[in-house]
């Protein structure tokens, strides 16, 4: 299973970009890149996933790296309810062992 | 549609009790999951299942039991509760084995355990 690396604690100001890293080095060619968030204690929820494309929906953009060895998440206007622990997962094939790690805390400050 | 439905919300149980959390989809899913949060550890999957009958382990499992005989539900059972088993409980679910836009995964409100 191919595991994920985020910086534990990030910061952005209201207005601006917020841009989230995620390293998962080991990713195979079937598996996609998923990302999630938890806002304060609630169940995490979905928020968009890629395989080798840049990504765009309304809530966000996921720029994949060529080689797919990384991804960065991207909230082109963070407000202060995007403050929340962003996670990012591989997921593909038989893949059934989702492993979530710790996440990055986005804190967004007015 | 309901999506995930975890019961109960609350719970406190005392050293060695036993109790079930209850988890319910109605969306279909064959893919079942439960995850432990401790504070600073992240999601932990304990138990997993791609279908009825069929269940596996995940990273930290010791301790709970799991069953699957239907393919709306999916209880996970501590069967003498510890203290260390203090946490919030998430359960997920999604399709499987589908294109990969249709694999994400729903999750719970979560149920908040407390044993003494």
């Amino acid at each position: 299973d191919a595991k994920t690396t985020q910086p534990p604690s990030m910061d952005c100001a209201e207005g601006r970009a917020a841009n989230l890293p995620c390293n998962h080095s080991t990713i195979s060619g079937n598996e996609y890149v998923y990302w999630y968030r938890q806002i304060h204690s609630q169940g995490p929820q979905y928020i968009i996933h890629g395989l080798k494309n840049n990504e765009t929906n309304e809530m966000a953009s996921l720029i994949i790296t060529e080689d797919r060895k990384s991804s960065t998440l991207i909230l082109p206007h963070a407000t202060l309810r995007d403050t929340a622990v962003y996670y990012c997962i591989v997921r593909g094939g038989s893949n059934y062992k989702l492993t979530f790690g710790k996440g990055t805390l986005l804190t967004v400050n007015p | 549609n309901a999506g995930v439905t975890q019961t109960p919300k609350f719970q406190v149980l005392k050293t060695g009790q036993s109790m079930t959390l209850q988890c319910a989809q109605d969306m279909n899913h064959e893919y079942m999951s439960w995850y432990r949060q401790d504070p600073g550890m992240g999601l932990r999957l304990i138990h997993y299942s791609v279908g009825a009958g069929i269940t596996d382990q995940g990273e930290v499992p010791n301790g709970y039991n799991v069953s699957r005989s239907t393919t709306e539900d999916f209880p996970l059972r501590l069967l003498s509760a510890a203290p260390s088993q203090t946490s919030v409980y998430f359960c997920a679910s999604s399709y499987s084995g589908r294109p990969p836009g249709a694999n994400v995964l729903t999750f719970g409100a979560g149920s908040r355990l407390t044993v003494l």
